[in-house]
């Protein structure tokens, strides 16, 4: 079984400063992991995923995530804000063993920019 | 490359009443998901297509809930009778083989 806990339901930043969305999964074999944003009425969109090697991740828009497999966290950031990051994002699990394709979503944290 | 399709955007219905959603994915992806979207949640599988075969259903409530894929293609997935509780956003995506899932815009359905 797997599952993943965003801490956070709510993050507010102002804008250029530094977006931490923090995500703590769980899974009983190697995992696949996965930051999906939503921007409102609008369905996700993949922004990254760790699959296997290097364990940082560089995704769209300027976000990164970094596995740390001793903390079982998969924390996305981005150095400095900007207006249009408001949305909601979703961290995601999968079994690496199916390739992937079997996601078990978190809760979601949204993110606020202020001006 | 045109992304997943879904139709109908919204939907606001009575309790009691049937409702379909109806889902295209991208051309070539062998694989369907029908996902539900509770507010302010993540999404929830209900299902699970590889090509015309569901191959997890485990978590759709069989009782009022019904999808087809027929031809292995577009997905319709369907509630009758609709329960206020069902009032969520409906999630289509599609994949092939390991490249991620791609997700529809969604159906946001209302049930009064």
């Amino acid at each position: 079984a797997q599952s993943v806990t965003q801490l956070g339901s709510h993050v507010s930043v102002s804008e250029g400063a530094l977006v931490l969305l923090r995500c703590n999964y769980s899974s009983s074999v190697p995992p696949y992991l996965f930051w999906y944003v939503q921007y409102p009425n609008q369905g996700l969109q993949l922004l990254l995923k760790y699959t296997t090697g290097a364990t940082l991740v560089k995704g769209i828009n300027g976000f990164e995530a970094e596995f740390k497999k001793s903390e079982t966290s998969f924390h996305l950031t981005k150095p400095s804000a900007h207006m249009s990051d408001a949305a909601e994002y979703f961290c995601a699990v999968s079994e690496a063993d199916n390739a992937g394709n079997m996601l078990t979503f978190g809760g979601g944290t949204r993110l606020m920019v202020k001006p | 490359e045109a992304g997943v399709v879904q139709s109908p955007r919204y939907k606001i219905i009575e309790k009691k009443q049937p409702v379909a959603f109806w889902c295209n994915p991208i051309s070539g992806h062998n694989t369907l998901y029908w996902y539900l979207q509770n507010l302010g949640q993540g999404p929830e599988l209900l299902i699970r297509y590889e090509n015309e075969e569901a191959v997890d259903d485990s978590q759709l409530p069989k009782d009022r809930f019904s999808a087809e894929r027929l031809k292995g293609v577009d997905s319709t997935l369907k509630i009758q009778p609709a329960e206020l509780g069902d009032s969520a956003v409906y999630l289509c995506a599609s994949s092939y083989q390991n490249r991620g899932l791609f997700f529809g815009p969604g159906t946001r359905l209302t049930v009064l």
